[in-house]
């Protein structure tokens, strides 16, 4: 099956801050999406972003599809930002399966 | 993703219990999924209903029988569970299981197998 990969694995951050999350995956997508899963337990949809970039508030998203990478920016962060961010893809071979990284796990530190 | 609500948010139950999850979307999504997730990892799909069918069940035991009454609910039936299928459990839907479309979560059941 498809592989993906994120990093870091651990960002700390001071408050205020600004900072990228990667995401590679080894064979081409029909889907990507980036998810905040906060310490509560809830994963948030950030971006449906199979290909472009989008932005939405100080988060923005960039998928290259053709490189097979996507990225996550934070920007001015805040300690709400803190919690899981996870990339999930959809491979051309299953329509249905969506394929989670290991997350990148962000502390923002006040 | 507050549109897919699920029931209950926690759940405490003994291996000879018999419980069961609810979810439910009005959003018209016609493929719903469970997903298992423990702690510190990322979700695993559990099933796919799509149109009202079971379409996909990754190899889950017995023990875990889902449920699709109608295009908006979906239900997790448990019986004589172990201690390590404590988990979060969530629920998610797409408008249909074709065409790679996004995925939308509930907030998840907690439960707990003593």
């Amino acid at each position: 099956g498809i592989q993906v990969e994120q990093s870091p694995p651990d960002l700390i951050l001071q408050e205020g801050a600004n900072s990228t999350l990667r995401c590679n995956f080894s064979d081409s997508v029909n889907n990507l999406q980036w998810f905040h899963q906060n310490p509560w337990g809830q994963l948030i949809n950030l971006f449906y972003i199979p290909s472009g970039t989008k932005q939405n508030g100080r988060l923005s998203a960039t998928t290259v599809a053709t490189e097979r990478y996507s990225l996550l920016y934070i920007s001015s962060s805040q300690t709400t930002d803190s919690g899981v961010y996870f990339c999930a893809v959809v491979d051309r071979s299953n329509d249905y399966k969506l394929s989670f990284g290991a997350g990148t796990t962000v502390t923002v530190r006040a | 993703d507050t549109e897919v609500t699920q029931t209950p948010k926690h759940l405490v139950m003994g291996m000879t219990n018999k419980k069961s999850l609810k979810c439910e979307q009005h959003m018209g999504h016609r493929a719903m999924y469970w997903y298992k997730q423990k702690a510190k990892k990322p979700p695993e799909l559990m099933f796919v209903y799509s149109y009202e069918k079971l379409s996909i069940n990754e190899s889950v035991p017995s023990r875990f029988s889902p449920e699709c009454p109608n295009s908006s609910l979906l239900n997790l039936h448990l019986h004589a569970l172990q201690p390590e299928d404590s988990a979060l459990y969530l629920c998610a839907s797409s408008q249909d299981n074709g065409v790679a479309q996004p995925q939308h979560f509930g907030d998840g059941t907690r439960l707990s197998i003593l």
